[in-house]
């Protein structure tokens, strides 16, 4: 099945700072999604983007399709940005998503 | 106005009962998914159902079984529950394949 690994596992940053969050993936997809859980437990999702550019708020993100490869932007932290940001993917011909295993990122007042 | 609730958010039981967890969406949704979060965050899908239809069966034991009463609806019952069970089990939707899914606030299975 296709893999999917997210750089770095954990990231611990000053309030205010920005972040690059990377996913890689093996296999072509005609679905990638971030999500956001936050430390209560609840997963929200913050961007459909299997390809292209998207921006919302602080955040943004870009996927390189043909590179196999997301990045997600949080500029300007907030302690309330803290949480394990995951990457989730689906293959070509398949129809389920598949995690990576996160990063963890801590965001210090 | 929850877009998708699961019942009940904690739940503790002994070795070997049988549970249910029920979730709901009131997206208008055509497609449900059960997945599983284990002890270290990682997530999988169990179960996916389209239209009340099952479409994607993960290799999951038989003691798990998904039932769709309408689309709206996908509950979890869970048989003769094991040690290995103990996980967060969160249900999520979304319009169809290929489309943002969205999750519910997950149920905390311990199992004592």
């Amino acid at each position: 099945g296709i893999q999917v690994e997210q750089s770095p596992p954990d990231l611990i940053l000053q309030e205010g700072a920005n972040s690059t969050l990377r996913c890689n993936f093996s296999d072509s997809v005609n679905n990638l999604q971030w999500f956001h859980q936050n430390p209560w437990g609840q997963l929200i999702n913050l961007f459909y983007i299997p390809s292209g550019t998207k921006q919302n708020g602080r955040l943004s993100a870009t996927t390189v399709a043909t590179e196999r490869y997301s990045l997600l932007y949080i500029s300007s932290s907030q302690t309330t940005d803290s949480g394990v940001y995951f990457c989730a993917v689906e293959g070509l011909g398949n129809e389920k998503l598949t995690f990576g295993t996160g990063t963890r990122l801590t965001i210090i007042p | 106005d929850t877009a998708v609730s699961q019942t009940p958010k904690y739940l503790v039981t002994q070795m070997g009962n049988d549970k249910s967890i029920k979730c709901e969406q009131n997206l208008g949704h055509d497609t449900m998914y059960w997945y599983k979060q284990d002890s270290k965050k990682f997530l999988k899908i169990m179960f996916s159902y389209n239209n009340k239809e099952l479409i994607i069966n993960e290799t999951v034991p038989n003691r798990f079984s998904p039932k769709s009463p309408d689309k709206a609806h996908l509950n979890l019952h869970i048989n003769s529950l094991e040690l290995g069970d103990s996980a967060v089990y969160f249900c999520a939707s979304s319009l169809g394949a290929e489309q943002p899914q969205h999750f519910g606030d997950g149920t905390r299975l311990s199992i004592l």
